[in-house]
C-alpha cells in the first residue's frame, strides 16, 4: 500500500521569501503524484500533478515540484511567496487497485503561514 | 458550471441519529469519492464510485453507506451517528481514473 509523509506540520515564511514544502512517498511502482492546496473553510484545489515525463512540473499560482525517484520525494517550491499563499498544502499519491480505481492517499498536510 | 456541490455546509446531530450528506456534480464525471478530514490525519477515503450503480469501500467505511443511482449524485448516509464521526466531509469527482479530483466545499458535521 502506498503512503505519504509530510514531515513539516507548520511552516512560517516571510512574504517574498522562497518556499519548499517536503513530501516523501512510499509506493512500489511509478506513482501518480499530486499537490493540493486548501484555503481556510474551502475544499482542496489541485496545484500540480506528475504522471510521467519531465520530472520538474509547473503548476498554478507560480508553484513547481520536482519528482526525485531516488529520494522518493516530490517537494513543492515557489521562488517568492505572497501573503495569499497562506493555506494548508497536501501531497498525495495515487495508485491503482485491482479494480482499476486510482486510490489517492493524502499526507497529513503542511500549514503555511506568511508574515509581512 | 457549478462543479461539485455539497449540502448542508454545517450539521449538528445527536448520537444515534441518521442523516444524508448530499453531493452533486455537473461535469459528467464518472468517478466520485467521499473523504473525511480530521486534524493531523489528512483526508481518508470513506467510499468511492466508478460509475452509476457501482460503489466500493475505502479505508474507513464503517458507519457509512453510499449509493449511486445517477452520474450526478453521490449521497453519503450516516446510519447511526457517533461522536467519532465528528469531522469535515468532502466529496470529490474526477473525469477518469487518472485525472485529478475536483473537491466540493465540504460539510462540517458535529455529533454530540
Amino acid at each position: 500500500a502506498q503512503s505519504v509523509t509530510q514531515p513539516d506540520i507548520h511552516i512560517t515564511v516571510s512574504e517574498g521569501a522562497s518556499l519548499e514544502l517536503r513530501c516523501n512517498y512510499s509506493y512500489g511502482a511509478t506513482p501518480y503524484l499530486f499537490w493540493y492546496v486548501q484555503s481556510p473553510g474551502q475544499g482542496l484545489q489541485l496545484l500540480l500533478k506528475y504522471f510521467s515525463g519531465d520530472t520538474l512540473v509547473q503548476g498554478i499560482k507560480g508553484f513547481e515540484a520536482e519528482f526525485k525517484r531516488s529520494q522518493s520525494s516530490f517537494n513543492l517550491r515557489k521562488p517568492s511567496v505572497h501573503w495569499s499563499d497562506a493555506a494548508e498544502y497536501f501531497c498525495a499519491v495515487g495508485a491503482f487497485n485491482s479494480g482499476g480505481y486510482q486510490k489517492v492517499t493524502f499526507g497529513t498536510g503542511t500549514k503555511l503561514q506568511v508574515i509581512p | 458550471n457549478a462543479g461539485v456541490t455539497q449540502t448542508p455546509k454545517f450539521q449538528v446531530l445527536k448520537t444515534g441519529q441518521s442523516m444524508t450528506l448530499q453531493c452533486a456534480q455537473d461535469m459528467n464525471h464518472e468517478y466520485m469519492s467521499w473523504y473525511r478530514q480530521d486534524p493531523g490525519m489528512g483526508l481518508r477515503l470513506i467510499h468511492y464510485s466508478v460509475g452509476a450503480g457501482i460503489t466500493d469501500q475505502g479505508e474507513v467505511p464503517n458507519g457509512y453507506n453510499v449509493s449511486r443511482s445517477t452520474t450526478e449524485d453521490f449521497p453519503l448516509r450516516l446510519l447511526s451517528a457517533a461522536p467519532s464521526q465528528t469531522s469535515v466531509y468532502f466529496c470529490a469527482s474526477s473525469r477518469d481514473r487518472v485525472y485529478e479530483q475536483y473537491f466540493g466545499p465540504g460539510t462540517r458535521l458535529t455529533v454530540t
